[in-house]
């Protein structure tokens, strides 16, 4: 399958500071990729959608000026959390896939990226 | 509210053991189903997926899993575990509007 690259895979950082993520598609163009956000013991709940070239769509309840994305180009898709909490400490997974925003098609994941903010 | 539903939160059994684990999805149009492993430390992998056709569907490593659309359901099954099938088990939805909606996960353990 193809893969996505996440990356830092581990991130410890001090309240109020910022931390950016990348998400990278390695072997194929992603006009879509996905942000996640899993909390111990929970489901991955969706963030938001990164769009290539276009603002990203968030989800409900998610505040878009707390997590700031950014899909410049169509291999890589960031994700920034700007005034960084403990509350925000999680484990954050990207998704992409050349056709991921389509039926019949699967997505594929990056590794995730352990948050901890202390 | 659309949901996925997994029945169990933590299953141990021993190998050789037949798994079944439950996926039951609230979302009434045209779907795509998958289920998703996550071995510890490592991506999510996938182990199978329903788009159309035969509602039997199989994946990798010996899984299998069954769409029921009466039931909304799409249960994963594997007739022997080993150890190594140890991992946290995902059922996962695609909608009409493309997102997919996890359940909370299984975790399974096999005992040797």
């Amino acid at each position: 399958g193809a893969v996505v690259s996440q990356h830092p895979s581990r991130v410890i950082c001090k309240s109020g500071t910022s931390v950016k993520i990348e998400c990278r598609s390695l072997d194929f163009q992603a006009t879509t990729m996905f942000w996640y956000r899993q909390f111990p013991k929970q489901s991955l709940m969706l963030m938001a959608t990164s769009n290539e070239g276009s603002k990203a769509t968030y989800e409900q309840g998610v505040e878009k000026d707390k997590f700031l994305i950014n899909h410049a180009s169509l291999t890589l898709s960031t994700l920034t959390v700007t005034s960084a909490h403990p509350e925000d400490s999680s484990f954050y997974i990207c998704s992409a896939g050349d056709g991921a925003a389509l039926l019949n098609t699967e997505a594929f994941f990056g590794q995730g990226t352990r948050l901890t903010v202390v | 509210a659309q949901s996925v539903s997994q029945h169990n939160h933590h299953v141990i059994l021993s190998e050789a053991a037949s798994l079944e684990l439950g996926c039951n999805y609230s979302y009434g149009g045209t779907v795509n189903l998958f289920w998703y492993v996550q071995y510890p430390g490592q991506h999510l992998q996938l182990l199978l997926k329903y788009f159309s056709g035969d509602p039997l569907v199989k994946g990798i490593k010996g899984f299998e899993a069954e769409f029921i659309k009466s039931k909304f359901s799409f249960n994963l099954r594997k007739p022997s575990v080993q150890w190594s099938d140890t991992a946290e088990y995902f059922c996962a939805v695609k909608r009409g509007d493309y997102k997919l909606s996890f359940g909370a996960g299984t975790t399974v353990t096999v005992r040797a």
